[in-house]
């Protein structure tokens, strides 16, 4: 079974300071990890996954998250936040073999983007 | 494309009444989710239908929950009766192919037990 620790329950930021959103994870098997975001009533929207390869994955938007096999981690980051970042942010996991595709997911991070 | 359609957004109830929600996944995708988000907590599984067929509902409680997918399209969630802790946003989401990294979500049913 796999399961997901994301540290800290909220984290205030100020706008265009760096942010990091720690997670860490206990899986027997090898793991495929995602970031998802949500915004206030919305759904979950995929924000970067590992899948494999380099372990430095990065979106669109300018997040980033490393895998980190030995620390069992997938920490993201962002250099510089802006105000429509404030969102819950989730970390999950899923196992990359033995065919069960069930996303096992974190408490979420909520991050505030202060003016 | 279409994203997946859930209805209702938000429903009141109150306990010992019960609930129904439907959710509409992307057109072919074969496998649909149903999650429970608490708040204050990430979403859990519930149940997992490939097509037409349940692949895992061993946290689905069975004893007040029921899902169905009968034609392989669309689903309904029930809960009857409804209990308190029941309170809670309940997300559908589609695979094509029940890859984790396909997923798509809906936008959720918040249901809240009085």
């Amino acid at each position: 079974a796999q399961s997901v620790t994301q540290l800290d329950s909220q984290v205030p930021v100020f706008e265009e300071a760096p942010v990091e959103l720690r997670c860490n994870y206990s899986s027997s098997v090898s793991v495929y990890l995602f970031w998802y975001v949500q915004y206030p009533n919305q759904g979950l929207q995929l924000l970067l996954k590992y899948l494999s390869g380099s372990t430095l994955v990065e979106s669109i938007n300018g997040f980033e998250a490393e895998f980190n096999k030995s620390q069992t981690s997938f920490h993201l980051r962002k250099p510089s936040v802006h105000i429509s970042d404030t969102a819950e942010y989730f970390c999950a996991v899923s196992p990359s073999q033995g065919g069960s595709e069930k996303l096992v997911f974190g408490k979420g991070t909520k991050l505030t983007v202060n003016p | 494309e279409a994203g997946v359609a859930q209805s209702p957004r938000y429903k009141i109830i109150e306990k010992r009444q019960s609930v129904a929600f439907w959710c509409n996944p992307i057109s072919g995708h074969a496998t649909l989710y149903w999650y429970q988000q608490i708040l204050g907590q990430g979403p859990k599984l519930l149940i997992q239908f490939q097509n037409n067929g349940v692949v895992d509902d061993s946290q689905l409680p069975k004893d007040r929950f029921s899902a169905e997918r009968l034609k392989g399209v669309d689903s309904t969630l029930k809960i009857q009766p409804a209990k308190l802790e029941d309170s809670a946003v309940y997300l559908c989401a589609s695979s094509l192919d029940g890859r984790p990294y396909g997923y798509t979500f809906g936008s959720g049913t918040r249901l809240t037990v009085v």
